[in-house]
């Protein structure tokens, strides 16, 4: 299965603290993107980083890549209570094939 | 724009029924997906629809079938229902088809009886 896992499963942290998640994949990607979860509704996207880029921005999230390790990390700097949620990673292996998420990681941010 | 819709939000079936659920892309975009997501799968990609054509599919019996209008709408319909197809069913919408950036609708949550 090319399934990404994340870890950990379960995160819970105060609010104000980083919360790092990881993500791990088994065959080459042309992209990976993480998206965030609220209970029960629908997927948001957070960031999108390319097999050729190592590190992105977006606001307070921060993505890593490293393709030599198969893996991706999720940083999220000063973290609110509204940050509570599950967070996904998906990766797509080959060009115009779907998606594959991974199981997630559920983040509790205890205000 | 307005976001990715789909109808209904929650259903309540009996096994052996049949379902169709529908979902309406953000406007512009011809990329519709669908994903379930269960508990104990996580989300497994379904099928992804390009321009009225079936581009990709998952791994996902017969029983699980799809299409998409020319307006970009997509319907999915699920004959025979089995209890294991309680789940979130998640339609997402991109503009062009394949892995790049995907919207995701609300979903309908569907439960088998």
């Amino acid at each position: 299965s090319q399934q990404g896992e994340e870890d950990p499963q379960a995160l819970s942290i105060q609010e104000g603290e980083n919360a790092t998640m990881n993500c791990s994949y088994k065959t080459s990607i042309n992209n990976l993107q993480w998206y965030r979860q609220n209970s029960g509704r629908g997927l948001v996207h957070l960031i999108l980083i390319r097999s050729n880029e190592r590190e992105k921005h977006s606001g307070r999230l921060r993505v890593t890549l490293d393709t030599s390790k198969k893996s991706s990390s999720l940083l999220i700097t000063a973290s609110r209570a509204a940050d509570t949620a599950s967070y996904f990673c998906a990766t797509e292996h080959s060009g115009n094939t779907p998606l594959v998420f991974g199981k997630g990681t559920r983040l509790s941010v205890i205000a | 724009k307005a976001g990715v819709t789909q109808t209904p939000r929650y259903l309540i079936k009996t096994r052996g029924q049949q379902v169709t659920l529908s979902c309406s892309p953000i406007s512009g975009h011809r990329s519709v997906s669908w994903y379930q997501q269960t508990p104990g799968q996580g989300l497994q990609f379904l099928f992804e629809y390009f321009s009225e054509t079936q581009r990709n599919k998952g791994n996902f019996p017969g029983r699980f079938s799809g299409r998409q209008f020319s307006n970009s709408r997509s319907e999915m319909n699920v004959s025979t229902l089995e209890l294991g197809d309680s789940a979130l069913y998640l339609c997402a919408s991109s503009d062009f088809w394949g892995g790049e950036t995907q919207y995701f609708g609300p979903g309908t949550r569907l439960l088998v009886l």
